[in-house]
């Protein structure tokens, strides 16, 4: 199994550029989640579905879209990228419900530098 | 708005020594606190938890102390080793079952370095 899967691992923007960022996992979990890290400020959520479907907004959801695309695929798209959007995105996955202790699996991570 | 604030932001503690990571939260509906460790370019992974009904969990050299009344928790890493160096994130999550089921809170991150 290779888990949480995350493409690109780098990308480099200028301020106006689209991009899409693409999870995929293979646990036949349903509920996947976009989180951003910036240095001080720990792992913020940006979008979250509970399950196929369903998408929901979390706490930083400005700026962003997301589309879950199957059970497998969630995607993070930039629709006019900021300096502000620079930093590392991380996508999770985790059973519904979380099962027993609600685990959350992560993927590599994606660093995105906007100039 | 930080929910779930985490200290000390950075710790350097020597080889066989105890670190000790604070957290505190205010939303009393939180009932799942987990703690992530992430090593250098890599995601988080799940490192231990703790459900409010039990006050302390351990698993083997990590352990998780929890003050309900408070509204704190805190991992503790006894003989640290230099392979525990990596950033130690406490979280927390409400609604077990509920809407908000699955949606965790992060703290800040601390930055843990053990010294040979």
């Amino acid at each position: 199994n290779a888990g949480v899967t995350q493409t690109p691992k780098f990308q480099v923007l200028k301020t106006g550029q689209s991009m899409t960022l693409q999870c995929a996992q293979d646990m036949n979990h349903n509920s996947m989640y976009w989180y951003r890290q910036d240095p001080g400020m720990g792992l913020r959520l940006i979008y979250y579905s509970a399950s196929e479907g369903t998408t929901d907004k979390g706490e930083v959801p400005n700026g962003y879209n997301v589309s879950r695309l199957n059970k497998r695929e969630f995607s993070l798209r930039l629709e006019s990228a900021a300096p502000s959007q620079t930093s590392v995105y991380f996508c999770a996955s985790s059973e519904e419900g979380g099962g027993l202790y609600n685990e959350q699996f992560f993927g590599p991570g994606t660093r995105l530098t906007v100039l | 708005q930080q929910q779930v604030k985490q200290s000390p932001q950075s710790l350097i503690v020597q080889k066989g020594g105890i670190s000790i990571i604070n957290c505190a939260y205010e939303n009393t509906a939180f009932d799942y606190f987990p703690w992530y460790q992430q090593f250098p370019g890599k995601g988080p992974a799940l490192l231990i938890a703790i459900r409010p009904d039990v006050s302390e969990k351990k698993e083997g050299r990590f352990t998780i102390s929890f003050n309900k009344s408070a509204k704190q928790f805190s991992l503790h890493i006894m003989d640290s080793q230099p392979g525990d160096s990596a950033t130690y994130f406490c979280a927390a999550s409400k609604g077990f079952g509920g809407t908000s089921y699955g949606k965790l809170t992060f703290g800040q991150g601390t930055i843990l370095t053990v010294h040979p």
